[in-house]
Formats: C-alpha cells, sequence, structure tokens
C-alpha cells in the first residue's frame, strides 16, 4: 500500500510569509504528528491529530497551526516566516497514535526561510 | 519532556563490527521504538520493545530495555557500510511522542 506522502518537498519562503504543509497518510490510519528537525534542536515534536481533533501539542508559538480533515489527511501551517523556521518538517502517520506503536514517517518537506 | 536522549552522539566503526547505541527517558512510557534516518530522509522503524520486555531481536538488531534505569540499548551485529544513519530511540508514554537528537554511525568500508 502506499506509503506517508508529504507535499511539496521542498519549497523557498522569505521571512514574514507563511508556508501550508501537507500529509496524507497511509490508508486507515486516524493519527498524524508532526515534526520538526534542524541540526541544532534535533527533532521535535509539533502536534498530533486524530480523527480530525488534536490530540497533544508541542512546544511551539502560536505561528504553528495544524488540521486534520475527515479522510485523515493532515495540514500544517506556519505564519509569519522567521529564519529559525528553516527546517525539515516530516508528519508520521500510525494506527492508534504516537503512544501506541509504530510510526511511518514521510520523507519530509524541507522548507528554506530567507 | 524529553523521552529520548541518545548516547553517543557519533560513532565510527569499520564494517564487520558490531555499533552499540544507547537511550535514556526521563519518565515511564509504554513503549520504546528505534528509527533510523538516512541523510535528510524520513525515518524508518526499526523495532518496538514494549515496557514489560527485557530484550528484542530483529535480523543483525538487539534492543535491550531497562525501566528500572530508564535506558534502552541498541546493538547492530556485523555492521554493514548501509548502516550508516542516524538513529533515533523515542519513548512513548503519554500522547506526545517526543526524541532524541540521535547517534550519527559511520561504518567505513
Amino acid at each position: 500500500k502506499a506509503g506517508v506522502t508529504q507535499t511539496p518537498r521542498y519549497l523557498i519562503k522569505t521571512r514574514g510569509q507563511q508556508v501550508t504543509l501537507s500529509c496524507s497518510p497511509i490508508s486507515g490510519h486516524r493519527s498524524v504528528s508532526w515534526y520538526q528537525q534542524t541540526p541544532g534542536q534535533g527533532l521535535q515534536f509539533l502536534f498530533e491529530y486524530f480523527s480530525e481533533t488534536q490530540r497533544n501539542k508541542g512546544n511551539f508559538p502560536g505561528r504553528f497551526s495544524g488540521r486534520q480533515f475527515s479522510n485523515s489527511r493532515s495540514e500544517m501551517n506556519v505564519s509569519t516566516l522567521e529564519l529559525g523556521d528553516s527546517a525539515l518538517y516530516l508528519c508520521a502517520s500510525s494506527l492508534g497514535g504516537t503512544n501506541t506503536g509504530e510510526l511511518f514517517f514521510g520523507e519530509g518537506s524541507r522548507l528554506t526561510v530567507l | 519532556s524529553q523521552q529520548g536522549e541518545e548516547d553517543p552522539q557519533a560513532l565510527s566503526i569499520q564494517e564487520g563490527e558490531n555499533a552499540t547505541m544507547n537511550c535514556s527517558y526521563k519518565t515511564s512510557i509504554n513503549n520504546l521504538q528505534w528509527y533510523r534516518q538516512n541523510s535528510g530522509r524520513g525515518l524508518v522503524h526499526l523495532i518496538l520493545i514494549r515496557s514489560n520486555e527485557r530484550e528484542k531481536h530483529s535480523g543483525r538488531l538487539r534492543v535491550t530495555l531497562d525501566t528500572s534505569k530508564k535506558s534502552s540499548s541498541l546493538l547492530i551485529t556485523a555492521s554493514r557500510a548501509a548502516d550508516t544513519a542516524s538513529y533515533f530511540c523515542s519513548g512513548a508514554g503519554s500522547y506526545q511522542l517526543t526524541f532524541g537528537k540521535g547517534t550519527k554511525l559511520s561504518v567505513i568500508p
């Protein structure tokens, strides 16, 4: 079956702009979680959505938001971009959620903020 | 809260040698998972060990879990150049799954 698909794979934005990233989970998976990966901070949890509800949120400012649709596809949005938002954004899907079992990751969206 | 801190941060070994990575976590967990990440790619799940298990094997991988010390180790036996990657552990307790910064393994042919 198809894996986790993230779009776009690469994008360049300027400070102050906003960006929307998309994640299509594996069919049947109801949980989608998002992560930011930077060389300095490592892999950090952003939030998790399960059946269209945000189940948990990491320690990120309100500029980072997300949502999940009825087909389990998820989007995350970052408003008023800052240079420090440059990162690899990864999403992962799972059947039962991040506290239960295996996560399946997409290849990521690499965001560069100029 | 950080639920995965890998040690060492970097490890370089010759092909054929064994590689051991360690992981520590802070609060109680339901399970602990190890993932591999090739440069700039997504993470790939390697193995999951539940809190009531002490050791688990999968191919050339052996994972141990010591809940009293809140630590885990990943052993890769007979390493290959293709094992070159970053390895992350993560403890799943509450709904929030967190990772450490990973161990960067280099296997020299």
